[in-house]
């Protein structure tokens, strides 16, 4: 079974220009979230959906970055515009039960110069 | 707000000793605590789950207790290995009735062969 695919891998950018990371959960998981991770820190959930709809998206910033989830599968997450302090990991991660574990991908390594 | 107390010192042992690590949390005790182990460069990988109900969980080397008097999980691997060399986060919902996790900052395990 594959597992949580994210890309790019790698991201770097000058500020002020736009990023949009990509995610595929795993089949059959409907729901699906976006952490930020910065180094050295535990990841920072941005927003939860459960199939197409965004339950949580309490901690997502608005007014640059927005996401969505097109018929409750793929996702993409997009900063726009990016600003230095945006530097950090972003990771994908997949649920097919609540409470269950979550399933991450690799991230998304965002650097902005 | 519920918060997460994680040792960040690195915890460093000699290979075939038991490693401990500490979770604390701050407010109400939640329903379950997860434990996830994050390599260098990769997404967090789940290892227990343990409820609110179970003192104390097993899988393979890893042991997982839960003491919701002392608002705190503690996290063993017996005979432990250069392989478990990584860190480890502790995760836990932010509320009873909230399926979300939060995360720990984690805690680095270095094993010395």
């Amino acid at each position: 079974e594959a597992g949580v695919v994210q890309s790019p891998r790698y991201k770097i950018i000058e500020k002020k220009q736009p990023v949009a990371f990509w995610c595929n959960p795993i089949s059959g998981h409907n729901t699906l979230y976006w952490y930020l991770q910065n180094l050295g820190q535990g990841p920072e959930l941005l927003i939860r959906y459960e199939n197409e709809e965004a339950v949580d998206d309490s901690q997502l910033p608005k007014d640059r970055f927005s996401a969505e989830r097109l018929k409750g599968v793929d996702s993409t997450l997009k900063i726009q515009p990016a600003e230095l302090g945006d530097s950090a990991v972003y990771l994908c991660a997949s649920s097919y039960r609540d409470p269950g574990e979550l399933f991450f991908g690799e991230g998304s390594r965002l650097t902005v110069l | 707000s519920q918060k997460i107390e994680q040792n960040s010192e690195a915890l460093n042992i000699q290979e075939g000793k038991t490693a401990t690590l500490t979770c604390n949390y701050t407010n109400y005790s939640p329903a379950y605590l997860q434990w996830y182990r994050q390599d260098p460069g990769r997404g967090p990988v789940f290892l227990l789950l343990i409820r609110e109900n179970e003192k104390e969980k097993r899988k393979e080397r890893l042991k997982v207790t839960f003491d919701t008097t002392l608002k705190q999980s503690l996290f063993h691997i017996t005979a432990s290995q250069p392989a478990d060399s990584a860190t480890y986060l502790c995760a836990l919902p932010p509320g009873r009735s909230s399926y979300k996790l939060i995360f720990g900052s984690g805690t680095r395990l270095l094993v010395r062969p």
